[in-house]
């Protein structure tokens, strides 16, 4: 069975303290690594998509890598506004469907 | 604007009412999907669709009914024989294709009273 196990559940961090998000995965036959940001109340927000192991994005204070079994997303010197649930989910061979994990409640305090 | 629009933001039924959620998006996509949000679980899929007339049951179907007749539109109708549909639901659309991305709407969410 597919799964996606992200950690910590939960994360505080002064502004400007850098730290990882882990997301563990099981698939069978990855066809994609997402990464979201969802902000209380709001849709998720799409970050990025990872494909292959060694793939590396970025996008301003974040950068998401990936190998076969996990992927994590880097923040670099946060800021109070980057705080939010951040959301990694596979997709499988098994089909369309997105498989998310519980995700990673960040605050970023001044 | 190009986007995914859900409404209503907030929605109440009573117990034993069927009720309708919209979500319509103008970016030309193919795929249309419907999540549910529960405190402290991952989202899960309810439907989805990939094309115009078609569209299969995701992980929790039971409850739910969908429809796609046209390529805008995917409402979600929330039956009586959910038994528990209080949550936050959420509306996504993307190119058809295994490998592309979703996006998502702003959401709404269902309160039973």
């Amino acid at each position: 069975e597919d799964q996606v196990t992200q950690s910590p559940e939960a994360l505080r961090l002064q502004e400007g303290e850098s730290s990882s998000l882990n997301c563990s995965y099981t698939v069978s036959g990855l066809r994609g690594l997402f990464w979201y940001r969802q902000d209380p109340g709001k849709g998720p927000e799409f970050l990025f998509t990872l494909y292959s192991a060694g793939e590396e994005k970025e996008k301003e204070r974040l950068k998401a890598t990936l190998t076969k079994k996990e992927s994590f997303l880097h923040i670099t010197a946060p800021k109070p506004e980057d705080s939010a649930t951040y959301l990694c989910a596979v997709r499988a061979n098994s089909g369309y469907a997105l498989n998310f994990g519980k995700g990673t409640s960040l605050l970023v305090t001044p | 604007d190009g986007g995914i629009t859900q409404s209503p933001k907030y929605l109440f039924r009573k117990e034993g009412q069927n009720v309708t959620l919209s979500c319509e998006q103008n970016l030309n996509h193919d795929a249309m999907y419907w999540y549910r949000q529960d405190p402290g679980q991952g989202l899960r899929l309810i439907y989805y669709s990939q094309i115009v007339n078609d569209f299969q049951k995701g992980d929790i179907a039971e409850g739910y009914s969908v429809s796609r007749e046209k390529k805008e539109s995917f409402p979600l109708t929330v039956t009586s024989a959910q038994k528990n549909p209080t949550a936050f639901y959420l509306c996504a659309s993307g190119l058809a294709g295994v490998y592309n991305e979703q996006f998502f709407g702003p959401g709404t969410r269902l309160t039973v009273l």
